[in-house]
This record gives structure tokens, C-alpha cells and sequence, in this order.
């Protein structure tokens, strides 16, 4: 079983829209988690992390289900510039854990 | 600071050949990862190092592939002989623990793609 699983997608929506990513953990123990954009043929990078409380980032949301094991990402106001891979990342001891990414474009 | 450096950013090479990847971390940072980027397989951590020592190299695929740190400023990734499976984006990333906040994020190098014939 991966460590981390995410729905690849990929979500197609309006300028304008609403979407949400979910993304599925194993470990309990995780200790930290994020999500990284990546932009085609780049490198990954932090777009925000993830608190207990949830915590937004101006049209970027994101929660943890500790219970559940499951973090969220909701982008409103979908932006042409929004068009990327969404990877959902877990930390335990040290070692993070990626999930495949969820791909958006986002569609004039 | 010029964030995490990576060369070559190209490597094309034939089966057989020795490939060398070199990694640059940011300057203070205490952990070094190395990665490799398929479609199929997604991201996939090889190896890290903190503090220059190899702390978890399970990742590794096989005898095939070596890392070392020698200074806190400097990795490589060694691949003896490369076989065409090898081909992927290879990943260098660096991180400092800082023990006043609970996260702590990792910061990418562009990328090695290499390509093996």
C-alpha cells in the first residue's frame, strides 16, 4: 500500500471554479504534511503546509482529518495560473512521502 | 542565495556508462534528499543525509547506485553502470531543522533529466 494516494485526475474546470483535492495517508504517526505545486518539467515546490486547525493562504485552504487520515486542498477562484500538478506530502521521521499528484488546468 | 543547485541539468547517455549527478544544497542546511521522478512511479526518495552522514539509503534501487556528501556544501549520485530503466528526473533537495517551528519544508533543485539509450 502506498504511503501516500492521491486521485491523479486530471480536474479540468473554468476560470473562476471551485476545486477540491483530497489526498489519503497510511502512516498515524505522520508528523507533518504539505502540498507542493509542480509546474511541468520543474521542480516541486511548497505551496503551503498543513496545520491541525486548517489554515488558508488567500484563495488556497487547506485541512487535515487526523481521524481520517485524509488532507484537503481547496483552491476558489481558480486562476489560469492554477494549471499545475498537486502533490500531497507527508512527513514521518525524517522521510517525506509524496503522493503521485493531482493534475488541474484550469480552462479560459 | 541561489537555492539548491543541480548539474548537469541533461545527461544523455548509453547503457553501461558511469553517470554522475551533482547537487549544491542551500548554504546552512542540515539534511540533503535525493530523489527520482518517473510518470509511472511518481516521486521516490533514493537516499538522504544529514549533516553529511547517509541517515536512510533503503530507497536506493540497487548495488547499481551510490550517493556521498563529502561537505555540507556538496553531494553526488552515482549510477555504475546505467541502464535504460534508469531514465528519470533525479532530484536534490535540502532542509534545515529548525527546532522553533514545527514544520519544516524542503527546497528542490531543478532537476537532472537523464536519459539512457
Amino acid at each position: 500500500r502506498k504511503e501516500v494516494e492521491q486521485d491523479p485526475g486530471p480536474f479540468n474546470v473554468p476560470e473562476g471554479a471551485t476545486v477540491a483535492f483530497n489526498c489519503t495517508y497510511s502512516n498515524s504517526a505522520s508528523q507533518s504534511f504539505f502540498w507542493y505545486r509542480q509546474d511541468c518539467r520543474k521542480e516541486p515546490k511548497l505551496l503551503m503546509s498543513v496545520y491541525s486547525s486548517g489554515n488558508e493562504d488567500g484563495r488556497f485552504t487547506a485541512q487535515l482529518n487526523r481521524a481520517s487520515q485524509y488532507i484537503s486542498l481547496l483552491i476558489r477562484d481558480s486562476k489560469l495560473s492554477d494549471s499545475a500538478t498537486y502533490l500531497c506530502v507527508v512527513n514521518y521521521r525524517k522521510q517525506f512521502y509524496f503522493g503521485t499528484g493531482t493534475s488541474l488546468t484550469v480552462i479560459p | 542565495d541561489a537555492g539548491v543547485i543541480q548539474s548537469p541539468r541533461h545527461e544523455v547517455t548509453e547503457m553501461g556508462q558511469e553517470v554522475t549527478l551533482r547537487c549544491k544544497p542551500i548554504s546552512g542546511h542540515d539534511y540533503l534528499f535525493w530523489y527520482r521522478q518517473t510518470m509511472m512511479r511518481g516521486l521516490e526518495l533514493l537516499i538522504y543525509f544529514n549533516n553529511n552522514v547517509p541517515i536512510d539509503d533503503s530507497g536506493m534501487p540497487e548495488d547499481r547506485f551510490s550517493a556521498k556528501m563529502p561537505n555540507a556544501s556538496f553531494s553526488t549520485l552515482k549510477i555504475q553502470p546505467s541502464e535504460p530503466r534508469d531514465s528519470a528526473v533525479y532530484f536534490c533537495a535540502s532542509s534545515f531543522r529548525d527546532s522553533s517551528t514545527p514544520q519544516e519544508t524542503q527546497y528542490f533543485g531543478p532537476g537532472t533529466r537523464l536519459l539512457v539509450l
